[in-house]
């Protein structure tokens, strides 16, 4: 079965130090990844996807993650933390080859980041 | 303006009485989905829908219903709501490629579900 794993509730991180926050993931076949961060009562917002290609990928609001096939890990990361980038990130994951169905998405619990002045 | 739209936002309602919620999305997707979020569980996806007619159970799809006769609209229905459903629910949508869930999807503002 797919998954999706966080291992950290929360993060706290110095603002201007670099951030991550981690993901590791499940599935049968290749996976699609995801980023999303939800802001205090807000709906998700997309940051960055891994379909194919590179596995650094780049995103929105100056983030970046990095596909590990090996280690089956999406970590996303920002070399510069900003107090404004505190919110809740999903890591997500798809799989056309999965065990679930096509249309199945599979979100990790969610890492609450604090970023502190 | 390209969205996703949820109604309503807030609910408090009582055990057993049938009630709807409804998601529209104005971008033409081919792809919607329903999910829950509660705490510490992370968000978790209830049904979804290919496309129109298409529809299929995520991983928490029971006490739900939902029905896809229109591209735009994909409404959540709760049939005898009961006090475990009260969460926070989102909608969402996106484009497909073919039977690829590759693209990132569009979330409503979500909908806060009081079941007493």
């Amino acid at each position: 079965a797919q998954s999706v794993a966080q291992p950290e509730d929360q993060v706290n991180v110095a603002e201007g130090n670099p951030l991550t926050v981690k993901c590791t993931y499940s599935v049968s076949g290749n996976p699609y990844l995801f980023w999303y961060v939800q802001y205090p009562n807000r709906g998700l917002q997309f940051l960055l996807k891994y379909i194919t290609g590179d596995n650094l990928v780049k995103g929105s609001y100056g983030f970046e993650a990095e596909f590990n096939k090996s280690q089956t890990s999406f970590h996303l990361k920002k070399p510069s933390a900003l107090v404004s980038d505190s919110a809740l990130y999903f890591c997500a994951v798809s799989s056309l080859y999965g065990g679930g169905s096509q249309g199945n998405l599979i979100f990790g619990k969610g890492t609450k980041l604090s970023v502190k002045p | 303006e390209a969205q996703v739209t949820q109604n309503p936002r807030y609910l408090i309602t009582v055990t057993g009485k049938k009630l709807t919620v409804t998601c529209s999305q104005n971008m033409n997707h081919e792809y919607m989905s329903w999910y829950r979020q509660d705490p510490g569980l992370g968000l978790r996806q209830i049904y979804y829908s290919m496309n129109v007619e298409v529809t299929d159970k995520g991983d928490v799809p029971e006490g739900y219903k939902v029905s896809r006769k229109e591209k735009r609209n994909f409404p959540l229905i709760l049939e005898s709501p009961s006090p475990n459903q009260t969460s926070l629910y989102f909608c969402a949508s996106s484009p497909t490629a073919g039977t690829k869930l590759s693209y990132e999807q569009y979330f409503g503002p979500g909908t806060r579900l009081t079941v007493t």
